[in-house]
Parts: C-alpha cells; sequence; structure tokens
C-alpha cells in the first residue's frame, strides 16, 4: 500500500464547475497535509494546509480532512481553464528512519483538466 | 519576495559523467529538502537537512549520489557517475523548520537528462 495515494486521473470539468480531487494515507499518526498545485514544467507551489478535523476555506479552495478516515479532500469552486494541473497531495508525518524529524511525503499527484 | 534558487535550470549530460546542483534556500530556513520527481509522479524525498545535518537520507542512492550543507547554508546534490534513469526533475525546498504546519517553498528546479 502506498504511503499517498491520489487518483492519477485526468479529471476532467467544465468551466464553473466544482472540482473535488481525492487523498488518502495509511499512517495514523500523520499530522499535517498539504495541497500543492503543479504546472507541466514547473516546480510545486503550495494551494493551502490542514492539520484539523473538518473544513478550511481560502478563497475558491477547500480543503477538508477525516482523520478517522484517513482521508484529505481539496474542493475547488467556480473552476478556471488556469486552474488545469496537476494536485500534489503531501502529508507530513514522524519519520521513523529521521530520528524524530517530521518528514513530506507526496502522492503522485491528480490531473485536473478545466474544460471551457 | 523570499525564493529558493537552484542551478543550473537545465542539464543534459552523458551516462558515466558527473552532474552537480546547486541549491540556495530562503534566507533562514534551517530545513533544506531535495526531491527527485520523474514525470508522472510525485517528488520523492532523496535527503533532508536540518542545518548542516542530514536527518533522513534513507532513499538516496548512496553508491552513486552524495549531498552537503557544509555551513547550513547552501547544498550540492552530486550524481556520480550518472545513469539513463536519473533523467527526471531535481528539485530543492526549504521550511524554516520541520514543523506540523511549516510550509515547504520549492525553488524551480534542475531538468536533468542523461543520454
Amino acid at each position: 500500500q502506498k504511503e499517498v495515494e491520489q487518483n492519477s486521473g485526468p479529471l476532467s470539468v467544465p468551466e464553473g464547475a466544482i472540482a473535488s480531487l481525492n487523498c488518502t494515507y495509511s499512517d495514523r499518526g500523520s499530522q499535517s497535509f498539504f495541497w500543492y498545485r503543479q504546472y507541466s514544467g514547473k516546480s510545486p507551489e503550495l494551494i493551502m494546509f490542514i492539520y484539523s478535523n473538518g473544513d478550511k476555506e481560502d478563497g475558491r479552495f477547500t480543503a477538508q480532512l477525516n482523520k478517522a478516515s484517513q482521508y484529505v479532500s481539496l474542493l475547488i469552486r467556480d473552476s478556471q481553464p488556469s486552474d488545469s494541473a496537476t494536485y500534489l497531495c503531501a502529508v507530513l508525518t514522524l519519520g521513523l528512519n529521521s530520528g524524530g524529524y517530521q518528514k513530506v511525503t507526496f502522492g503522485t499527484g491528480t490531473k485536473l483538466q478545466v474544460i471551457p | 519576495e523570499a525564493e529558493v534558487a537552484q542551478s543550473p535550470r537545465y542539464k543534459i549530460t552523458e551516462k558515466s559523467q558527473a552532474v552537480a546542483f546547486w541549491c540556495d534556500p530562503i534566507s533562514g530556513h534551517a530545513t533544506l529538502y531535495w526531491y527527485r520527481q520523474i514525470l508522472g509522479q510525485g517528488p520523492e524525498l532523496l535527503v533532508q537537512f536540518q542545518d548542516e545535518s542530514v536527518v533522513d537520507d534513507s532513499q538516496l542512492p548512496k553508491d552513486r549520489f552524495s549531498a552537503e550543507r557544509l555551513k547550513g547554508v547552501d547544498s550540492t546534490l552530486k550524481i556520480q557517475p550518472a545513469e539513463l534513469g536519473d533523467s527526471a526533475m531535481y528539485l530543492c525546498a526549504s521550511s524554516r523548520l520541520a514543523g506540523r504546519g511549516d510550509t515547504q517553498y520549492f525553488g524551480p528546479g534542475t531538468r536533468l537528462t542523461v543520454l
């Protein structure tokens, strides 16, 4: 089982619709959860992070966390063609091989296509 | 706005050659990460530094890869000898501390092509 799992997509949504991106993780001790956006050929850029159960909203983006189900999601409202990118889920966990230092593990990403 | 700097942006080399990548984190960031990202996959952690100390290099292929951060500021990642399978994007990121909500900021990356 992969530590962080995402559907690779592509996920296609029409412009103006809500895009829903999902991520599951295997380590119950994971503490923080991040969503990054990555345009083709570019480096990841942070959209938002969440570490408490529930919802966290930032503009058109809402992150949702359910630690009992080990599930985190990202909703993008009013999707725009400029939102077309790969969305990476990242999970921060206590690193057993790193002397207690926390490490971040990335999923493989979900490719989102917003159709005009 | 402070940014993570990386160089070179692109590198083409032949297999068996040596290559080196440089990263300068955001000023004051104690934690520095090197990731490798193969096309279509997520970033994979190669090595993590806390100041000048390596805290995680469990996924670093130590027979050919080495990394250092001698003064706890900038860092160099080296591959010797390069192999065809090393073709990837090499990403450097930094954060103030490896904390619960601490954000990693990524540099622009180095695209390596091994021929």
